[in-house]
């Protein structure tokens, strides 16, 4: 079974700080990991995605497999940034539909 | 494409009454996914269809939901009778899963009530 954990329920910083949102998982085999972000009320959006390593808004996310560990990190936080951000973990496997085990969810909050 | 469509956006009704929520793929996705997000438990899976034939139904709270997906482009998830714990908001997502970009695309959602 696979599991992924978001250990800050909340989070705030100061625009222009760095700020980094946790996120481990466990999963016995090989995983691919996701970002979500959901602004105020809107839809789940794909924010990036390990396998890709790009940098998306200014955000990237390196998965650790020593430390089962695909923080997401941004060197300058900006308000618009405030959102509710999801880590996600879908089996690394061709066939069938590929679920997605979300966690918990960290609300960023970016103070002026 | 419109993207993943969900209805209604929001819906307000009494205990016990039943509740359809609807959902509209993205035309060529071939899975569907049904999730319920609270406040308290985050982002839930319910069920799931792969070819519109339900694979794992195992997050569906209990008997009193139910999910169908009679053809590729339409599924409902009802609740009947509705409970004031089954207050949240309803996602759907679809995807391709052929290859590529493997990212869910998310509805709007349904934000239910239940009074």
């Amino acid at each position: 079974a696979q599991r992924v954990t978001q250990p800050e329920k909340l989070l705030s910083v100061f625009k222009g700080a760095p700020v980094e949102l946790k996120c481990n998982y466990s999963y016995s085999g090989s995983p691919e990991l996701f970002w979500y972000v959901q602004y105020s009320r809107q839809r789940l959006q794909l924010l990036l995605r390990h396998i890709s390593r790009e940098s998306i808004k200014g955000f990237t996310a390196d998965l650790n497999k020593g430390e089962t560990s695909f923080h997401l990190k941004k060197p300058f936080a900006q308000e618009e940034d405030s959102a509710m951000y999801y880590c996600a973990l879908s089996p690394l496997s061709s066939g069938s539909a590929r679920q997605l085990t979300f966690g918990s969810g960290t609300q960023l909050t970016v103070l002026p | 494409d419109a993207g993943v469509i969900q209805s209604p956006r929001h819906e307000v009704t009494e205990m016990g009454q039943e509740v359809t929520l609807r959902c509209k793929p993205i035309s060529g996705h071939n899975s569907l996914f049904w999730y319920r997000q609270t406040m308290m438990r985050g982002l839930e899976l319910l069920i799931y269809f792969n070819n519109n034939v339900p694979i794992d139904d195992s997050g569906m709270p209990e008997d009193r939901f139910s999910a169908k997906m009679p053809n590729a482009s339409f599924s409902t998830l009802k609740i009947q009778p509705s409970e004031p714990r089954d207050s949240a908001v309803y996602f759907c997502a679809s995807i391709s899963g052929t290859g590529g970009d493997y990212g869910y695309t998310f509805g709007s959602g349904t934000r239910l009530t239940v009074v």
